[in-house]
């Protein structure tokens, strides 16, 4: 079955320097693809980055970028020179190719970034 | 600029009254979600849309239905509201595809008293 685990509830992260939330996934499908939003405090998620399972490389959008490791199972987000804007919570999303037109979100990772 | 838009931000009704919650997008997706978000447990979907008419349930479809009539539109409907199902309850739209982004709603923060 489908799973997604973010094991950090919370992170800091001083402004300006990089930071790496981390997600895992289960899946028995050879096809999927792996998202990341960001939810500010006024509620609207915001997609950031996609990262296919067939893609050799790994994605990046701007400030955004992923680490994926498929035999490990896992797509940790980094964001570089972080920005008090970037204070959020983050969720990570995975949707298999085949079977359900479904998501699957991850409980979220509250960063805070410290001035 | 693509856009999904919900009924409410804030709503607050009573045990046992019916509650409709309406999503609107603007992007001619064929799917349609509702989820609700509380602290600790994340996104949940409860049902899920793929064509006008058409619905399949989510993991948490108890004490909930939904409607689809048009491509536009994607309802919520509260049969019966309980304590339990204060939350927020977060709208989305996708293509078709297995490699596209949602589209999000504001979100609509229900309380039930």
């Amino acid at each position: 079955a489908q799973k997604i685990t973010q094991t950090q509830p919370g992170m800091f992260v001083q402004e300006k320097e990089a930071v790496t939330l981390d997600c895992t996934y289960d899946t028995s499908d050879q096809s999927y693809g792996l998202f990341w939003y960001k939810q500010p405090s006024s509620g609207e998620m915001i997609f950031l980055i996609y990262q296919g399972s067939y893609d050799e490389q790994n994605a990046t959008e701007g400030r955004y970028s992923l680490n994926f490791q498929k035999a490990r199972k896992s797509t940790n987000l980094v964001i570089s020179a972080s920005q008090l804007g970037d204070s959020a919570m983050y969720f990570c999303a995975m949707r298999e190719a085949s079977g359900t037109y479904k998501y699957i979100f991850g409980t979220g990772t509250r960063l805070k970034v410290l001035a | 600029d693509v856009k999904v838009t919900q009924s409410s931000r804030y709503l607050v009704k009573r045990t046992g009254e019916k509650v409709f919650l309406e999503c609107v997008q603007d992007m001619d997706h064929e799917n349609m979600f509702w989820y609700r978000q509380d602290p600790g447990l994340g996104l949940r979907l409860i049902y899920f849309s793929y064509d006008v008419k058409m619905k399949e349930k989510g993991d948490i479809p108890e004490g909930y239905s939904v409607s689809r009539e048009k491509k536009e539109r994607f309802s919520l409907i509260l049969e019966s509201a309980s304590t339990n199902q204060t939350s927020m309850y977060l709208c989305a739209g996708g293509r078709d595809r297995a490699f596209n982004e949602q589209f999000f709603g504001p979100g609509t923060r229900l309380t039930v008293l």
